[in-house]
């Protein structure tokens, strides 16, 4: 099966940082991107999707390089909220079509007051 | 709005037992998932549901079976359960099964098999 990886960290910053994590995937024929969040024994929620021309939403910020396979999420502004799991999950063209969806280990973001 | 829960939340049960875990879904979701999350992996899908009646296998079947009589219902049997099946499960529900869709994650259930 085709991988999906990422630094597990932990990244451990102050609040009011910014803090940048990629994520890199092995099939080039990938067709969706999405960064998920989970809690600590909680279940994963969609964070945002990402966009071949890449996408903000508030201090989040996701990109995409083809070129390369990786995406990027960057938090700017850290709040102690932001304390979470970050999932990267990468839609990969597969026999079933809805199996699709493989997910990285995750990234473990830490924030500091 | 109860949106996707799953029972029990947690459960202990011995080696060679059988287990159901249930997920009920109150959006008319037509896609259903359930997945495991252990430590060292990331979630790993074991069956999915493209609607009522109709199932297929992900990527660590064995050992599980699944039904789904109603668009609403998923549930999850381990036939006999293994210490290896000791990990947290997640089901999930999607509007549609294509490569845009979000899905939407219960609260998971806690299973321990001794």
């Amino acid at each position: 099966r085709k991988e999906v990886e990422q630094d597990p960290g932990p990244f451990n910053v102050p609040e009011g940082a910014t803090v940048a994590f990629n994520c890199t995937y092995s099939n080039s024929a990938s067709q969706s991107f999405f960064w998920y969040r989970q809690d600590c024994r909680k279940e994963p929620k969609l964070l945002m999707s990402v966009y071949s021309s890449g996408n903000e939403d508030g201090r989040f910020t996701a990109q995409l390089n083809r070129a390369s396979q990786y995406i990027s999420l960057l938090i700017r502004d850290s709040k102690l909220s932001d304390s979470a799991t970050y999932l990267c999950v990468v839609f990969q063209v597969s026999g079933g079509g809805a199996d699709g969806l493989t997910f990285g280990k995750g990234t473990h973001l830490i924030i500091q007051p | 709005d109860a949106g996707i829960t799953q029972s029990p939340r947690y459960k202990i049960t011995e080696t060679g037992r059988q287990v159901t875990l249930m997920c009920h879904q109150t959006w008319s979701h037509s896609y259903m998932f359930w997945y495991r999350q252990d430590l060292g992996h990331g979630l790993r899908l074991i069956y999915y549901s493209a609607a009522a009646d109709i199932t297929d296998k992900g990527e660590v079947p064995d050992g599980y079976v699944v039904s789904r009589s109603k668009t609403e219902n998923f549930p999850l049997t381990l036939e006999s359960a293994t210490r290896s099946q000791t990990s947290v499960y997640f089901c999930a529900s999607s509007e549609s099964g294509g490569p845009s869709y979000e899905q939407y994650f219960g609260p998971g259930t806690r299973l321990t098999v001794t």
